[in-house]
């Protein structure tokens, strides 16, 4: 167990609706990462966010967003879903920022899947 | 862009064989290299990585890994497989003095026979 949890598990739902995904860090973590694993595309990062602001962006569509709360849990809204966004989505956690390295730890994710 | 490939899809191994799954990268420079672990239905966990200094790593749950600049490889080995070591593992590359963010292979999925 990583500490990052992360829910639902699974979410299934049709084209054209939005969904939210939320993420809780590992206590004490101010950062927290979103990334998309794919058959088509592999895994691949989305966003960061540090301390409530975004930090880094990846790959990420415009119909996607992200923030994190003063808590530091984060949430992925991903709307007018198309098929191609059925994935499993992953959140991680580091303890720091993008100044020096910290290790990443991913929660089991979350299975969208768009009908 | 950093790239990285895993060019085995797929790799079978007895319990008890040993296991080297391959791994390239294409960077100028020499990147912060890693290696994680995914079992089914749960996240990404690091085996360990290589950022400067000895060019063999070692890593946990057995697991090594050595760096070989003139190859551009980073191959992640083990003695001895465990049928609980079935799982799909990634080779990742970040840009060394940057974001430290991932970017990852398209993964290697090992099967374990008894």
């Amino acid at each position: 167990d990583s500490g990052v949890t992360q829910t639902p598990k699974h979410l299934i739902t049709a084209t054209g609706q939005r969904v939210t995904l939320r993420c809780s860090p590992r206590s004490g973590d101010l950062s927290v990462y979103w990334y998309q694993q794919s058959l088509d595309q592999g895994l691949q990062f989305l966003i960061q966010y540090y301390n409530g602001e975004e930090r880094a962006k990846g790959n990420i569509l415009e119909r996607f967003s992200a923030q994190q709360f003063p808590d530091l849990h984060s949430e992925l809204n991903l709307s007018s879903l198309e098929l191609g966004d059925s994935a499993l989505y992953f959140c991680a956690s580091s303890a720091g920022g993008l100044a020096s390295y910290n290790e990443q730890f991913f929660g089991p994710g979350t299975r969208l899947t768009v009908l | 862009a950093q790239s990285v490939t895993q060019p085995d899809i797929h790799i079978t191994v007895s319990e008890g064989a040993s296991l080297e799954l391959r791994c390239n990268y294409s960077y100028g420079a020499t990147p912060y290299l890693f290696w994680y672990v995914q079992s089914p239905g749960q996240g990404l966990q690091l085996l360990l990585k290589y950022f400067s200094g000895d060019t063999l790593v070692q890593g946990i749950k057995g697991f090594e890994a050595e760096f070989k600049r003139s190859q551009s490889s980073f191959n992640l080995r083990k003695p001895s497989v465990h049928w609980s070591d079935a799982a799909e593992y990634f080779c990742a590359v970040a840009l060394s003095g940057g974001s430290y963010i991932p970017t990852f292979g398209r993964g290697t999925s090992l099967i374990v026979h008894p």
